[in-house]
């Protein structure tokens, strides 16, 4: 069962347009959402996240959008670069205790071309 | 960049073998997390631990094994690796309720 889901496994955007990277959530516990930026060979990377009392959240280019009654959320890159092209993971934490267990999405691979 | 170090970063072993993954912090964090990723699963936790001596199961713990006898190492292990193990393995450090910081993996492969 799929509690994080990113139905778009892939995305080409044109350099300076706007990219737009979605995810959708079942569990209405969760309280805590994150993106996570990974390229080939390395970690992912920690790219910003919300809480669930908010609705936006901004940084630099970078925002993200969450609708709790549609259990939705989004991530806005404006405006995109090349060096953007990397997978997307959408995390969500349901919290044991004070650690954070994070349920990811399966991904989807941005491409920005040029 | 956070102080993880995941060793070994490749490793080809055959199935039986018991093998073990060390991920090695230098922050001083209280939380580690096992993660394994496999192609259209995204990343899916094993095992954690919220402090020496203290772990607990996550999603896919079956077949794994951990410990931590210090604060800054934490060791995942497959007593008896199989086909379905092969996967990539990232270790996560995380002090409480702030997020979670990867290391650059291990890619394993059972034989």
């Amino acid at each position: 069962d799929q509690q994080v889901k990113q139905n778009s496994p892939s995305l080409s955007v044109q350099e300076g347009r706007i990219s737009i990277l979605n995810c959708d959530y079942t569990n209405s516990m969760f309280d805590y959402f994150l993106w996570y930026k990974k390229y080939p060979a390395e970690g992912p990377t920690f790219l910003i996240s919300i809480s669930s009392i908010k609705d936006k959240n901004e940084d630099g280019r970078f925002t993200v959008f969450l609708n709790k009654s549609a259990k939705h959320l989004s991530l806005h890159i404006v405006p995109s670069q090349p060096g953007d092209s990397a997978v997307y993971f959408c995390a969500a934490r349901g919290v044991a205790g004070t650690a954070s267990k994070l349920t990811f999405g399966t991904g989807t691979r941005l491409q920005v071309t040029l | 960049d956070a102080g993880i170090t995941q060793s070994p970063r490749h490793k080809v072993t055959e199935t039986g073998t018991p093998v073990t993954l060390r991920c090695h912090q230098t922050e001083n964090h209280r939380y580690m997390y096992w993660y394994r990723q496999d192609p259209g699963h995204g990343l899916r936790l094993i095992h954690y631990s919220y402090g020496v001596k203290d772990t607990d199961k996550g999603e896919v713990s079956d077949g794994y094994s951990v410990s931590r006898s210090k604060t800054e190492d934490f060791l995942l292990t497959l007593e008896s690796a199989t086909s379905s193990q092969t996967s990539v393995y990232f270790c996560a450090i995380s002090d409480s309720h702030q997020p979670q910081h990867f290391g650059d993996g291990t890619r394993l492969s059972i034989l």
